[in-house]
């Protein structure tokens, strides 16, 4: 299958400071990719989606100016934590979308990246 | 909140045993897929099964799909150890592409 990298896979940073994570699909393109964030023993909440050459969609109670997402590419997209506090210490995962073969059997697959864990002291 | 809820919350079974997760939506749905997801890390794809589908196997899973009741199953049969892991299922809703994940399934095996 499609293969979605992610970097940093794990960061620790000081509180106030910024922090960049991206994701990259490797081998297909990606018009739509996803922000998750997952705190433990819980479930991933959409943050955002990313399409690539506009402006980021955020979900209700995600604060665009905090959570920076970049689509400048049909591989990379970049999510900016800013100001990082000890609250935003979670699990962050992208995902890039698919299209598969048109026809009534289509979908758009959605690929996983393998995540990205922040601490914030 | 659109998420849906899954049951068991928590499942530990023998290796060998079948491991049965309930998954329920709230919303209508094009089509319904669950993941696998080993501790700390990303998103593994089993399977998905479309709103006009009742049932679907992929090799020891079958997934089935009601959506009068708007609930899943995902049935892992004769389970492994290697099956240790949380279970999500997640809907895409209508419009977009966006996914909503349930409150996922930890499942372990004990060998």
């Amino acid at each position: 299958g499609a293969v979605v990298s992610q970097h940093p896979s794990r960061v620790i940073c000081k509180s106030g400071t910024s922090v960049k994570i991206e994701c990259r699909s490797l081998d297909f393109q990606a018009t739509t990719m996803f922000w998750y964030r997952q705190f433990p023993k819980q479930s991933l909440m959409l943050m955002a989606t990313s399409n690539e050459g506009s402006k980021a969609t955020y979900e209700q109670g995600v604060e665009k100016d905090k959570f920076l997402i970049n689509h400048a590419s049909l591989t990379l997209s970049t999510l900016t934590v800013t100001s990082a506090h000890p609250e935003d210490s979670s699990f962050y995962i992208c995902s890039a979308r698919l299209r598969t073969s048109g026809g009534a059997g289509s979908y758009n697959e959605q690929f996983f990246g393998p995540g990205t864990r922040l601490t914030v002291l | 909140s659109q998420q849906g809820e899954e049951d068991p919350q928590a499942l530990s079974i023998q290796e060998g045993e079948n491991a049965t997760m309930n998954c329920s939506y709230k919303t209508s749905i094009n089509n319904l897929q669950w993941y696998r997801q080993n501790s700390g890390r990303g998103l593994v794809h089993l399977i998905l099964i479309r709103s006009n589908e009742r049932e679907k196997h992929s090799g020891r899973l079958r997934v089935t799909l009601d959506t009068s009741k708007k609930s899943s199953s995902l049935l892992i049969t004769a389970s492994r150890a290697a099956d240790t892991a949380s279970y999500f299922c997640a809907t895409k809703w209508n419009q977009g592409g966006k996914l909503i994940f349930g409150q996922g399934t930890e499942l372990s095996v004990k060998p």
